[in-house]
């Protein structure tokens, strides 16, 4: 069974930063690319970041375009997400997904972790 | 403001047909990029209900179907269950966009 658990949310000042990691389980981690959507208070899904499967390609949205950086590291099956600068409208649910190996879908997405920017 | 357009609520009553629509442009699912649609309950996973414009991931029942026209998608709920209460995305990609990946506002089913 496909798994992904999200952790390290909390709350934040704005301004400072904070690393979000996504454990994988239940298929070959290193096989697939992966991706980070989040979803703001009241607001619609936003797509974040994405990592090819070996971790040489990224992709960012251009409001978090150096400030956020995403990372995996396959021998541990955890995706990551840096987060720095963080500002109010960063506060969001962020998920970790996975994208299908055929589509440009997302076919599993984890349970989210909350991040509160707030001083 | 999203790049896909969806209507932000529909509804119905138990047992009826629903629509709702996803509007994009020539960027996006007018160039040919297939649509996919998600239903997400607050708090949970949000889950794939269908790809590729057409198509259900095993589990998905058949009440479920989508479609797609030029610019535009549409998600079919049929004999609507009061379990289909819930926010519904859809998603696509955009060759103009950085990231690329892009979402519709969603819009919220609300069963009668």
């Amino acid at each position: 069974e496909v798994q992904l658990v999200e952790s390290g949310g909390g709350l934040v000042q704005p301004g400072g930063s904070l690393r979000l990691s996504c454990a994988a389980s239940g298929f070959t981690f290193s096989s697939y690319v992966m991706h980070w959507v989040r979803q703001a208070p009241g607001k619609g899904l936003e797509y974040v970041s994405g990592i090819s499967s070996n971790g040489g390609n990224t992709s960012y949205a251009n409001s978090v375009k150096g400030r956020f950086t995403i990372s995996r590291d396959n021998s541990k099956n955890t995706l990551y997400l840096q987060m720095g600068s963080l500002r109010a409208d960063d506060m969001a649910v962020y998920y970790c997904a996975r994208r299908g190996r055929q589509w440009l879908v997302l076919d599993y997405w984890g349970q989210g972790t909350l991040v509160t920017v707030s001083s | 403001q999203s790049v896909l357009t969806q209507p932000p609520s529909v509804s119905g009553a138990p047992g009826q047909r629903v629509t709702i629509s996803c509007t994009g442009s020539s960027s996006n699912i007018g160039a040919g990029y297939d649509v996919h649609w998600y239903q997400h309950l607050p708090g949970t996973a949000p889950k794939l209900l269908i790809y590729g414009n057409i198509n259900r991931p095993s589990g998905v029942p058949d009440r479920f179907s989508g479609s797609k026209s030029g610019t535009s998608a549409s998600l079919a709920i049929t004999g609507l269950q009061a379990e289909d209460e819930a926010d519904y995305y859809c998603q696509s990609y955009d060759s103009s966009l950085s990231g690329n990946w892009v979402f519709g506002g969603g819009t919220k089913l609300t069963v009668l």
